[in-house]
């Protein structure tokens, strides 16, 4: 079975400094991979996928994520943090199941950003 | 625009309540998906349907049941609510497609006094 690791629960910037959030998966073959964004008191927005091609991939609101298959990892990059961006962000792995595809997620990092 | 809605945003019941949420998807997707989320738990698969009047258990289907009569209405059903299914409930859907992402719902926040 899949699973996902997001081993920082929290995680502090400043407005204008670099984020790297991490997240770790385990599944046998290929994955498809997603990060999703919750704002407080609302449902998931996905922010970009990967499941071919490139490995560096480009999302909405400035981020990317890089997958690196020798290290089952899929890291959440943005170069300059703003305050809006403080949210809930999940990390999810997709996995087939049956004839359908099932996500797994994360347990989620919150960012906080300091003015 | 995708639009996933629920029923409610907030809602409050007693224990022993019969209480149904509800999720409609205007995108003609097959898959629909409820999942409760609870602070350092993430999201939690409760149950997920492939198709109308289909449905298949989550991760933790115990105290919940559902109901998908037509495709585009997914119902999560607390047969007699508990203080431990208070918590937020999000409802998802996605078309059987490998890399496709789900759409969600904003979440219904349920407390059970």
């Amino acid at each position: 079975a899949q699973s996902v690791t997001q081993p920082d629960i929290h995680i502090t910037v400043s407005e204008g400094a670099s984020l790297e959030l991490r997240c770790n998966y385990s599944y046998g073959a290929t994955p498809y991979l997603f990060w999703y964004v919750q704002s407080p008191g609302q449902g998931l927005q996905l922010l970009l996928k990967y499941f071919s091609g490139d490995t560096l991939v480009q999302g909405i609101k400035g981020f990317e994520a890089e997958f690196k298959r020798s290290q089952s990892s899929f890291n959440l990059r943005k170069p300059s943090v703003h305050w809006s961006d403080a949210a809930e962000y999940f990390c999810a792995v997709g996995a087939q199941s049956g004839g359908s595809y099932i996500p797994t997620f994360g347990r989620g990092t919150s960012l906080i950003v300091h003015p | 625009d995708v639009k996933v809605t629920q029923s409610s945003r907030y809602l409050v019941k007693r224990t022993g309540e019969k209480v149904f949420l509800e999720c409609v998807q205007d995108m003609d997707h097959e898959n629909m998906f409820w999942y409760r989320q609870d602070p350092g738990l993430g999201l939690r698969l409760i149950y997920f349907s492939y198709d109308v009047k289909m449905k298949e258990k989550g991760d933790i289907p115990e105290g919940y049941s559902v109901s998908r009569e037509k495709k585009e209405r997914f119902s999560l059903i607390l047969e007699s609510a508990s203080t431990n299914q208070t918590s937020m409930y999000l409802c998802a859907s996605t078309p059987p497609i490998r890399g496709v992402e789900q759409y969600f719902g904003p979440g219904t926040r349920l407390t059970v006094t």
